[in-house]
């Protein structure tokens, strides 16, 4: 079945620093790709997203690449800032039988200190 | 303003109790879903729907049920059967269930068991 796969986490980084957070995904067909943010408490945001292959998806100065061939979607922003601090969710949606559900990964818990 | 609510934000249940979450949506969207979030996982499918009366179960729709009578509301009824029902539901809705549709999402419910 469908599988998304986020790196370890939780990361730390200080204000300004370069972001990268890793997703790879395991699907059959042409998913579109997803990354959402949670702030704490809340429900999830879309952040950006991507619908085929070699698109790229951009919002607030992060970016993500869909990348068939090495079937990922990472997601990456130049400068973070502590407003940035949240869990990200990166997540696929097959279309199909698949009744459009998303599946998420584990999330990713990020912070960023002044 | 358009978007997805639900109620209430905390829940508490005692041992044996049914109870039933409210999700709304004004967005006109004809897909529904409920997931459920635990500590340190991504969200899994509890039901959806694409139509009025009519709805489907996810992944884990054991100890769960839901009704679609109106294109707005998709109530989520937590009963007894539940082993384990804390955690934080959130609802979503979209246009229609294909692949390049973003999932809109609400601000969740936190239920605890007492």
């Amino acid at each position: 079945g469908d599988s998304v796969t986020q790196m370890e986490g939780p990361v730390t980084l200080s204000e300004e620093a370069f972001l990268t957070i890793n997703c790879t995904y395991t699907a059959t067909g042409y998913p579109s790709l997803f990354w959402y943010v949670q702030y704490p408490g809340e429900g999830l945001q879309l952040l950006l997203k991507a619908t085929k292959a070699d698109d790229k998806g951009s919002n607030k100065g992060f970016e993500a690449t869909y990348r068939k061939e090495t079937t990922s979607f990472h997601l990456e922003k130049g400068s973070v800032q502590v407003s940035d601090s949240a869990v990200y969710f990166c997540a696929l949606r097959a279309g199909g039988t698949s009744y459009g559900k998303l599946t998420f990964g584990q999330g990713t818990i990020l912070t960023v200190h002044p | 303003d358009g978007g997805i609510t639900q109620s209430p934000k905390y829940l508490f249940r005692k041992e044996g109790q049914n109870v039933t979450l409210s999700c709304e949506q004004n967005l006109n969207h004809d897909a529904m879903y409920w997931y459920r979030q635990d500590p340190g996982q991504g969200l899994r499918l509890i039901y959806y729907s694409q139509i009025v009366n009519d709805f489907q179960k996810g992944d884990i729709a054991e100890g769960y049920s839901v009704s679609r009578e109106k294109k707005e509301s998709f109530p989520l009824t937590v009963t007894s059967a539940q082993k384990n029902p804390t955690a934080f539901y959130l609802c979503a809705s979209s246009p229609l269930a294909e692949s390049y549709n973003e999932q809109f999402f609400g601000p969740g419910t936190r239920l605890t068991v007492l």
